[in-house]
């Protein structure tokens, strides 16, 4: 079946270092791709997608590109701050009964922004 | 705003009680699942429904049900908790198929079972 593999954490960075989380996937057709951010003490939040091969998402400064030929997703950004201490999630959305897109998660990636 | 609003943040419950989670959207969206959320173990996906009176089981449907009455709710039922069952509970409702699949969360309802 479906599946996504994230970079285990904790991931923990200085101030203003470069961040990347590294996704891969497991899917039949063409998924659409995913990073959820999920703040302390909060649920998870949209920070950006890509519905096909080659698009790039991007949001407050993050990237990832959808990789079909090494199926990955990577996430990245060049400067991180402090408030973007969270933990991250990578998904991909499949079809499933009553064409009800579900989303398929990794594990989850926490990242510790020091100032 | 969309806004998904889960009823408890903070459930404690005893082995065996009857415990009812409740989740209600104001987007008017089609499709609502129950997700948990544990530790090195991401969200697994419970149950989910993509229209009134229906209802269709996820990865770990064991233990728990779910109720759809009226398209903006979705409730969440252990018939007897176990201790197991604690962690985070998440409710997300997205849009029918067509859309990309994204999903819109609540804050999360957190049950301990003593």
């Amino acid at each position: 079946g479906d599946s996504v593999t994230q970079m285990e954490g904790p991931v923990t960075l200085s101030e203003e270092a470069f961040l990347t989380i590294n996704c891969t996937y497991t899917a039949t057709g063409y998924p659409s791709l995913f990073w959820y951010v999920q703040y302390p003490g909060e649920g998870l939040q949209l920070l950006l997608k890509a519905t096909k091969a080659d698009d790039k998402g991007s949001n407050k400064g993050f990237e990832a590109t959808y990789r079909k030929e090494t199926t990955s997703f990577h996430l990245e950004k060049g400067s991180v701050q402090v408030s973007d201490s969270a933990v991250y999630f990578c998904a991909l959305s499949t079809i499933s009964s009553g064409s009800a897109r579900q989303l398929t998660f990794g594990s989850g990636t926490q990242l510790t922004v020091l100032p | 705003d969309v806004k998904v609003t889960q009823s408890s943040r903070y459930l404690v419950k005893r082995t065996g009680e009857k415990v009812f989670l409740e989740c209600v959207q104001d987007m008017d969206h089609e499709n609502m699942f129950w997700y948990r959320q544990d530790p090195g173990l991401g969200l697994r996906l419970i149950y989910f429904s993509y229209d009134v009176k229906m209802k269709e089981k996820g990865d770990i449907p064991e233990g728990y049900s779910v109720s759809r009455e009226k398209k903006e709710r979705f409730s969440l039922i252990l018939e007897s908790a176990s201790t197991n069952q604690t962690s985070m509970y998440l409710c997300a409702s997205s849009l029918r198929a067509r859309g990309s699949g994204e999903l819109f969360f609540g804050e999360g309802s957190r049950l301990t079972v003593l």
